[in-house]
């Protein structure tokens, strides 16, 4: 299967720090990816959709400048976490899809805490 | 309520034993439907697409009952590397998915 890769697999950072966040589609163009987040035994839920050179489409109650997503190319995509704290300690999860878009290709995941 | 409902467990099973969960969904409009299997610390892994039809790969056997607005997933001969949350997801068709908060596994020796 197709390959996601996210970077970094965990991260600690002081609050009101900022946090970037790639996720790679490695042997495929992912045409739209996906960023989701899971709090401790709680489902995955989705974030925002973005979709290479136009702007990510942010889901009710997330706030669109804290979490900053770029899709500049059909490999790449980052969420930036500016101003953490810790609430918004958690496990974030891209996946991406290619141009068929029937399946989605998760990326490993990233554990950001903030102290 | 819910788009994706299943009960959290957890479904404690002895080796080889036969379990099945359930899921439901209200979102009429979906249109296609997965289990995922997700282990501690782990990102979701596709398990198997749900059909109407029935779906089976090996000891997994999924079933979709769109009139119900019902899933299910049935494991045979339980491993203990089973042992995992299964999460229903399904899909509007926008393509993003929408996950169930999963069923929790856990296959005893």
């Amino acid at each position: 299967g197709a390959v996601v890769s996210q970077h970094p697999s965990w991260v600690i950072c002081k609050s009101g720090t900022s946090v970037k966040i790639e996720c790679r589609s490695l042997d495929f163009q992912a045409t739209t990816m996906f960023w989701y987040r899971q709090f401790p035994k709680q489902s995955l839920m989705l974030m925002a959709t973005s979709n290479e050179g136009s702007k990510a489409t942010y889901e009710q109650g997330v706030e669109k400048d804290k979490f900053l997503i770029n899709h500049a190319s059909l490999t790449l995509s980052t969420l930036t976490v500016t101003s953490a704290h810790p609430e918004d300690s958690s496990f974030y999860i891209c996946s991406a899809s290619d141009t068929g878009g029937y399946e989605q290709f998760f990326g490993p995941g990233t554990r950001l805490t903030v102290l | 309520r819910k788009e994706v409902e299943q009960d959290p467990g957890p479904f404690n099973v002895p080796e080889g034993a036969t379990v099945a969960f359930n899921c439901t969904y209200s979102n009429s409009a979906s249109q296609s439907f997965f289990w995922y299997r997700q282990d501690c610390r782990k990102e979701p892994k596709l398990l198997m697409s749900v059909y109407s039809s029935g779906n089976e790969d090996g000891r997994f056997t999924a079933q979709l009952n769109r009139a119900s607005q019902y899933i299910s997933l049935l494991i045979r001969d339980s491993k203990l590397s089973d042992s995992a949350t299964y999460l229903c997801v399904g899909n509007t068709g926008r393509r993003a998915l929408t996950f169930g908060s999963g069923t929790r596994l856990q296959v005893q020796p």
